[in-house]
C-alpha cells in the first residue's frame, strides 16, 4: 500500500532551517510529484510547493522563494523540504502529498515549532 | 493567484440531517476541484476530485457537485464520524494549488 512517513517533530530557534523528509513505499517514487502543504495551529492548509522526483524540477508558492528548497533522493524514495531563516510564524504541521493534481495521499505530518 | 472561497465557516447540523458545503473558486477551475476531509490531529483524507468522483472507500452519502466556479459538496445523512473540517481544493492551475479556508461542521 502507499504510504508517505515523514520525519519526526521539530523545534528550532528563530533564523534557523529546518529539513523534513518524507519517505514514499508501496509505489514508484519517481512516478508523481510530490508538494509541501502546511498548517498553523487552528488554520487552512497552505500550499508551500512541488517537486518532479524523476528531474528534481521544483516550483515554490511566491511567499516561500527564496526560503525553500524541495529535493529528493531517488535512491531511498525519499524526499525533502528545507525552509531557512524560521521565524515564530512558520511555526506549523509540515505535510508532503502524492499529487495526481489531487492529493490522494498524505504523510502523517511533521510539527515545526519556532521558538527562542 | 485563484482564490478558494468556502461557506459557510461553520455549520451546525444534526445527526441524520443533510449538510450542504459551497466552494467558490475566482475564476474557472473547470472541474478540477477536489474536496478533503480533516479531523483534529490528522492529516487530510481526499473525498472527492474531479468535481464529483468520490474517492477509493469513500460512502456514498458523499457526494460533490458543480463546475466553473461554483462548487457543492453535500453529506446526505450525517454520521458522528462526519464532523469536522472540509476544505476544497483547486489543481486547474499547475502547479500552483489553492485550498478554501475550511469548513467546520459541527454538532448541532
Amino acid at each position: 500500500q502507499v504510504q508517505l512517513v515523514q520525519s519526526g517533530a521539530e523545534v528550532k530557534k528563530p533564523g534557523a532551517s529546518v529539513k523534513v523528509s518524507c519517505k514514499a513505499s508501496g509505489y514508484t517514487f519517481t512516478s508523481y510529484d510530490i508538494n509541501w502543504v502546511r498548517q498553523a495551529t487552528g488554520q487552512g492548509l497552505e500550499w508551500m510547493g512541488w517537486m518532479n522526483p524523476n528531474s528534481g524540477n521544483t516550483g515554490y508558492a511566491q511567499k516561500f522563494q527564496g526560503r525553500v528548497t524541495m529535493t529528493r533522493n531517488t535512491s531511498i524514495s525519499t524526499a525533502y523540504m528545507e525552509l531557512s531563516s524560521l521565524r515564530s510564524e512558520d511555526t506549523a504541521v509540515y505535510y508532503c502529498a502524492r499529487e495526481s493534481g489531487w492529493y490522494s495521499y498524505w504523510g502523517q505530518g511533521t510539527l515545526v515549532t519556532v521558538s527562542s | 493567484e485563484i482564490v478558494m472561497t468556502q461557506s459557510p465557516a461553520t455549520l451546525s447540523v444534526s445527526p441524520g440531517e443533510r449538510a450542504t458545503l459551497s466552494c467558490r473558486a475566482s475564476q474557472s477551475v473547470s472541474s478540477n476541484l477536489a474536496w478533503y476531509q480533516q479531523k483534529p490531529g490528522q492529516a487530510p483524507r481526499l473525498l472527492i476530485y474531479g468535481a464529483s468522483t468520490r474517492a477509493t472507500g469513500i460512502p456514498a452519502r458523499f457526494s460533490g457537485s458543480g463546475s466553473g466556479t461554483e462548487f457543492t459538496l453535500t453529506i446526505s445523512s450525517l454520521q458522528s464520524e462526519d464532523f469536522a473540517v472540509y476544505y476544497c481544493q483547486q489543481y486547474n492551475n499547475w502547479p500552483r494549488r489553492t485550498f478554501g479556508q475550511g469548513t467546520k461542521v459541527e454538532i448541532k
